[in-house]
Formats: structure tokens, C-alpha cells, sequence
């Protein structure tokens, strides 16, 4: 089994609608978990980290189950802008990161 | 000018040959790693550093070998190289928070 795991996707949504990404982590140890962004041929970026309570980035919001080792990422009013690759990336014993193969989100006129 | 750059960023090269990728930041970071990138498989840790006197492999070190000559520099090496590390490759650095910075990444192809 994979570390970290994620929807395969592709994701194909029109503008405005919502979209969930799902990441399954097999460490039960692991203490810090995020959300990356990669766009086509670029470096991924941190969207945002996920705290146990859950939280909101304005569109985004993270949550974590960590009974079940789950986390997701609803985007609502997706915008032709957020068309990229999203990572599930979850901290290795707070060494170093794992990181999921990514689900690629294609958001249509 | 961006923080965290990488050298080159293209290069095509032949099985055998010795390469080396070049990391350079200027974030004043101490933690720096080393990825490759593969479709299909996301990022995988090649070597960490978390000072000039600390290396560390990561999950596919075989190949590879690094060279931390100062805070700011991580150099990756491919001794001799062969066509399945055809990849893409990022530098990342960390400071005190989790966030990774990755530089724009090298695309090698080994023919």
C-alpha cells in the first residue's frame, strides 16, 4: 500500500461548481499534513496546511479525520484559475514529507 | 529574483555519463531536499539535508550521491547516469515552518 493516496482523477468541473478531493495516509504517526498546487510543468506550492479542527482558506477547505488517516479538499465556485494538480503531502516521523501522486483538476468554461 | 534557483533546468544527456544539478537559495534555510518527479508517481525524496554537516537519504537514494557545500547550496549527482532517472527534479528548502519552497525543478533526459 502506498504512504499517501489520493483520487486519481482526472477531475473535469465547470465554472462554479464544487469539488472534493480525498487523501488517505497509511502513518498513523504523522502529526502535519497539507495541501500543495502544482500547475502544469511548475513547482508545487503550499495551498494550505489542515488542522484537526478543519479549517477554511476563503473557496478552500481542508479537513482531517485521523481516525480513518483521511483528509480532503473542497474547493466551491471553482474558477478556470484553480486548474492544476492538487498534492496531499503528510509530514514522515517530522523528518522529512510524503507525498500523495496527486489529483489533476481541470475546471471548464 | 526567485529564492530558491535551479541549475540546469533542461538537459539531455547520455547512459554513462556523470551529471550534476545545482541548488542554490537564498532564504537562509538550513533544510534543503532533493526530489524527483515521475507521471503517475508524484515526488519522491532522493536526500535531505538539515545543515552543512547533516545528509540524509531519502527514499530512492541508489544512483545518487549530494553535496551540501554551504547553507545555501545542494548539489545533486548522478554518477553514471542510466535512462530510468529520465525525470523531473526539485530542489526544495524548509525553514522553520513546514512550508517547503521548491525551486523550478531541472528536466533530465538520459538517452
Amino acid at each position: 500500500r502506498k504512504e499517501v493516496e489520493q483520487d486519481p482523477g482526472p477531475f473535469n468541473v465547470p465554472e462554479g461548481a464544487t469539488v472534493a478531493f480525498n487523501c488517505t495516509y497509511s502513518n498513523s504517526a504523522s502529526q502535519s499534513f497539507f495541501w500543495y498546487r502544482q500547475d502544469c510543468r511548475k513547482e508545487p506550492k503550499l495551498l494550505m496546511s489542515v488542522y484537526s479542527s478543519g479549517n477554511e482558506d476563503g473557496r478552500f477547505t481542508a479537513q482531517l479525520n485521523r481516525a480513518s488517516q483521511y483528509i480532503s479538499l473542497l474547493i466551491r465556485d471553482s474558477k478556470l484559475s484553480d486548474s492544476a494538480t492538487y498534492l496531499c503531502v503528510v509530514d514522515n516521523y517530522g523528518q522529512n514529507f510524503v507525498f500523495g501522486p496527486g489529483t489533476r483538476l481541470s475546471v471548464l468554461p | 529574483d526567485a529564492d530558491v534557483t535551479q541549475t540546469p533546468r533542461n538537459r539531455i544527456t547520455k547512459t554513462g555519463k556523470r551529471i550534476m544539478l545545482e541548488c542554490s537559495q537564498t532564504k537562509g534555510h538550513d533544510r534543503m531536499y532533493w526530489y524527483r518527479q515521475d507521471p503517475g508517481l508524484g515526488l519522491r525524496l532522493i536526500y535531505y539535508s538539515f545543515d552543512v554537516k547533516d545528509i540524509n537519504k531519502g527514499e530512492i537514494s541508489d544512483g545518487y550521491s549530494v553535496s551540501r557545500q554551504a547553507q545555501a547550496k545542494f548539489s545533486l549527482s548522478l554518477e553514471s547516469a542510466i535512462p530510468n532517472q529520465t525525470a523531473l527534479y526539485f530542489c526544495a528548502t524548509r525553514g522553520d515552518s513546514y512550508e517547503q519552497y521548491f525551486g523550478p525543478g531541472t528536466r533530465l533526459t538520459v538517452t
